[in-house]
């Protein structure tokens, strides 16, 4: 079955260093990938979306990659701060169906 | 202010009961969705939406209902029949367009909890 996995373990860094957060998905190909930042008891809110024939995209301080060939997206924060700290999650819309399908999440701690 | 309003924020219910979500937007999305999240789990989908009278059961709908009978409304019923109904809930909505993965809008969410 198709699935999109995210790595469950919190990620703690120290601010100013860059986070880097991964996304796979097995046994199809996205078009795109979304990815969400998520606060405790908040709602998630979009961040950025990479199509599959975009290999980055940058917002800000935020870097996406898409690696069809490692069947993998990698989100980066440059010059992490302590309110940086959530949940971030990764997304896609499965194809022609619009069921919006959300990886696990990983959580990020940036110590000051 | 153009957005999305689920309420109430907090819900309390019997066991055995069934209770309704509300689920509201006001941004001309065709697009709507139910999620649940437990504690430090991601986001499953219950049911979704993509026109008014149309719906489609997402991975686990047992135990939910939902009607589409307004395009900017998509309420959620949790029945007796759900096992395990304590939980935060999320709604969602997007533009429909096909394959533009437009970004989906959340709503404040409703924490539920059996007593």
């Amino acid at each position: 079955s198709q699935k999109i996995e995210q790595n469950s373990e919190a990620l703690n860094i120290q601010e100013g260093k860059t986070a880097t957060l991964t996304c796979n998905y097995t046994n199809y190909s996205p078009a795109y990938l979304q990815w969400y930042r998520q606060d405790p008891g908040r709602g998630p809110v979009f961040l950025l979306l990479i199509r599959e024939n975009e290999k980055e995209k940058r917002k800000e301080r935020l870097k996406v990659t898409f690696d069809t060939t490692l069947k993998q997206s990698l989100f980066h924060i440059t010059a992490s701060q302590p309110a940086d700290s959530a949940t971030y999650l990764c997304a896609h819309l499965m194809d022609s169906s619009y069921k919006l399908i959300f990886g696990s999440g990983t959580r990020l701690l940036v110590r000051p | 202010d153009g957005g999305i309003t689920q309420s109430p924020k907090y819900l309390f219910r019997k066991e055995g009961q069934n209770v309704t979500l509300s689920c509201e937007q006001n941004l001309n999305h065709d697009a709507m969705y139910w999620y649940r999240q437990d504690p430090g789990q991601g986001l499953r989908l219950i049911y979704y939406s993509q026109i008014v009278n149309d719906f489609q059961k997402g991975d686990i709908a047992e135990g939910y209902s939902v009607s589409r009978e307004k395009k900017e409304s998509f309420p959620l019923t949790v029945t007796s029949a759900q096992k395990n109904p304590t939980a935060f809930y999320l709604c969602a909505s997007s533009i429909d367009l096909p394959g533009e993965g437009t970004e989906a809008f959340f709503g404040q969410g409703t924490r539920l909890t059996v007593v």
